[in-house]
């Protein structure tokens, strides 16, 4: 089975572009999650969807800051303007509770790594 | 609200040595509880979950974790370290009645040769 796929792996651009970052996550999952990884800060919850429909974006830090999931297969994360401090490894996972052997455990992509300049 | 604290950020053993790494979480439910094992420019994957059916859990390459709700732990171990366990671990819980995951800031494990 194909597992949570996020593009790019890598992304460098420019402070004040705008960055689009991309997952698909598992066939079936019902929920997904967008995670920021800083040394500095671990590993934050952005903001998670179920069902296509975003749940809790407290974590989203500032405006500039937004996710989309236009349908179950698809999510993205922009960034618009991005700023040097957004560096960082955005990973999405996703997850699911339907059936008992599924206890909410998430399934991580590989990350977007972003170096913003 | 839900916390957890992960004791050491970096953890050094030798190879065949215990491996112990300190997770102390905070709910005000029973949680789920689980480690996640991350390696470099990787994402993280699960290696065990706690989820009330047992209080020893074991995991994947030889891992295991005991939940002591009386100490609020859940302690990751492994009898024999192996080079290939160096990585880092994160300690994460989920509420019950929720499905947000907070993470613990994470231990790195060296294994010295």
């Amino acid at each position: 089975d194909a597992g949570v796929i996020q593009s790019p792996r890598h992304e460098v651009t420019e402070m004040g572009q705008e960055v689009t970052l991309r997952c698909k996550p598992i066939s079936g999952h019902d929920y997904l999650f967008w995670y920021r990884q800083t040394m500095m800060r671990g590993l934050e919850l952005l903001i998670y969807f179920n069902n296509n429909v975003p749940i809790d974006d407290s974590g989203m830090p500032e405006d500039r800051f937004s996710a989309k999931m236009p349908n179950a297969s698809f999510s993205t994360l922009k960034i618009q303007p991005s700023e040097p401090r957004d560096s960082a490894v955005y990973f999405c996972a996703s997850s699911s509770l339907q059936g008992p052997q599924y206890t909410g455990e998430l399934f991580f992509g590989e990350g977007s790594r972003l170096t913003v300049l | 609200a839900q916390s957890v604290t992960q004791l050491g950020s970096h953890v050094s053993v030798s190879e065949g040595a215990l491996v112990l790494l300190r997770c102390n979480y905070s709910s005000s439910v029973p949680p789920y509880l689980f480690w996640y094992v991350q390696y470099p420019n990787q994402g993280l994957q699960l290696l065990l979950k706690y989820t009330s059916a047992a209080t020893l859990v074991k995991g994947i390459n030889g891992f295991e974790a005991e939940f002591k709700k009386s100490e609020t732990s859940f302690h990751l171990t492994k009898p024999s370290a192996h080079m290939s366990d160096a990585a880092e671990y994160f300690c994460a819980v989920r509420n019950t009645g929720g499905f947000k995951t907070i993470f613990g800031a994470g231990t790195r494990l060296f294994v010295k040769a």
